[in-house]
């Protein structure tokens, strides 16, 4: 199957700092990502849909000027968490749909834990 | 709103059948989704239904009824590598994808 890499896979960051995360399709096109929060015992939270070679779609209640997307090409999409606190520590995942196929299966990448000290 | 919702935590003993349900309430439907995850990892795909009815892939079976709002994942002959927690997804009229909270499953011995 089709398989999407997350990096890193662990991050410990100091408070102020900021963190970059990349999602990459490895054996497929991926026109549409999509980045999820989730915390401890609780389910995914969309947190915005990057569309390549445009600017990603927010949802509401979610920072754009903090959590900055990024999809340059139809392989890899970038997740930057600016000016990181505490309250950013979280499990932060990525998924992918293959570009031209509406299955509606989506490919998660392994997930990035972060924790802001 | 929208809304799903499945049980939080159901436990089953390893060789039987557990049924793990799924209500919905959602703008419009395009389809609905089982993902399994395993503590700490990503989901990972089980099944998908657009059409009412059964469908089945090995020891996993996924039910749908749109005129309810109703599905159920059938899990059988467990192992306990199927704890875990299991996860259903509704893609609405926009074909955004709308979220349960996920039921987790415990496997006793």
């Amino acid at each position: 199957g089709a398989v999407v890499s997350q990096h890193p896979s662990w991050v410990i960051c100091k408070s102020g700092t900021s963190v970059k995360i990349e999602c990459r399709s490895l054996d497929f096109q991926a026109t549409t990502m999509f980045w999820y929060r989730q915390f401890p015992k609780q389910s995914l939270m969309l947190m915005a849909t990057s569309n390549e070679g445009s600017k990603a779609t927010y949802e509401q209640g979610v920072e754009k000027d903090k959590f900055l997307i990024n999809h340059a090409s139809l392989t890899l999409s970038t997740l930057t968490v600016t000016s990181a606190h505490p309250e950013d520590s979280s499990f932060y995942i990525c998924s992918a749909r293959e570009t031209g196929y509406d299955t509606g299966e989506l490919f998660f990448g392994e997930g990035s834990r972060l924790t802001v000290l | 709103g929208q809304n799903i919702d499945q049980p939080t935590e159901m436990t089953a003993t390893e060789g039987a059948i557990v049924q793990i349900n799924c209500t919905y309430q959602t703008s419009g439907f395009n389809g609905l989704f089982w993902y399994q995850q395993h503590a700490g990892e990503a989901p990972t795909f089980l099944s998908y239904n657009v059409l009412d009815g059964l469908e089945e892939k090995g020891r996993f079976s996924s039910f749908l009824s749109r005129s309810k709002g109703y599905s159920y994942l059938l899990l059988k002959e467990l192992q306990m590598k199927d704890s875990a927690s299991y996860l259903c997804a509704v893609r609405d009229s926009n074909y955004q994808l709308i979220w349960g909270a996920g039921t987790k499953l415990i496997i006793k011995p």
